[in-house]
């Protein structure tokens, strides 16, 4: 069965310093793989996704995400964080058995003025 | 697009007394996924549908859950009889489904639900 994990609970970091939210999957077979935001007492949205091609994708909103096989990795990075980008983000994935994802507990990024 | 609608979006009820969550997904979509969210547990699957037909059902908590999608526009979670263990955030999702491809789900605003 595919399992994620998010290994920080939360993440407190000063507005304009960069941000790394780390995922680990485990998969043997192809993977898809997405982060979702969740801003307070809202639902989640879409934030990126990797599918196929390029392993490297990035978010409108200046975030990327690096999908690298070795290391079953796709951890999220912001090069320089805003006092809006406060939520907390979930890491998932599928291996397109049947539309099912499959989430990690999620991790409480928190910037600080 | 209006989104995934669901209501209400604030549910307060006694204990014992039946719940009713509703869900419209996004028009065109095929596949709905109803989840539960908690601060013990984090976001849990409970069931999903593709093509209006219950796919996995093995996240529903317990028989006192059950959901419907009787057509492509409507979903219902209902708890009968609820308990103060099942407030929750509540959240309905759909996507698209086709053999082989992998599509994004999109998420609805959620309904909180108190038992007391």
């Amino acid at each position: 069965a595919q399992s994620v994990t998010q290994l920080d609970s939360q993440v407190p970091v000063f507005e304009e310093a960069p941000v790394e939210l780390r995922c680990n999957y485990s998969s043997s077979v192809s993977v898809y793989l997405f982060w979702y935001v969740q801003y307070p007492n809202q639902g989640l949205q879409l934030l990126l996704k990797y599918l196929s091609g390029s392993t490297l994708v990035e978010s409108i909103n200046g975030f990327e995400a690096e999908f690298n096989k070795s290391q079953t990795s796709f951890h999220l990075r912001k090069p320089s964080v805003h006092i809006s980008d406060t939520a907390e983000y979930f890491c998932a994935a599928s291996n397109n058995a049947g539309n099912m994802l499959t989430f990690g507990g999620g991790t409480r990024l928190m910037v600080k003025p | 697009d209006a989104g995934v609608i669901q209501s209400p979006r604030h549910e307060v009820t006694e204990m014992g007394q039946e719940v009713t969550l509703r869900c419209k997904p996004i028009s065109g979509h095929n596949s709905l996924f109803w989840y539960r969210q908690t601060m013990m547990r984090g976001l849990e699957l409970l069931i999903y549908f593709n093509n209006n037909v219950p796919i996995d059902d093995s996240g529903m908590p317990e028989d006192r859950f059950s959901a419907k999608m009787p057509n492509a526009s409507f979903s219902t979670l209902k708890i009968q009889p609820s308990e103060p263990r099942d407030s929750a955030v509540y959240f309905c999702a759909s996507s698209t489904w086709t053999s082989g491809r992998q599509y994004e789900q999109y998420f609805g605003p959620g309904t909180r639900l108190t038992v007391t």
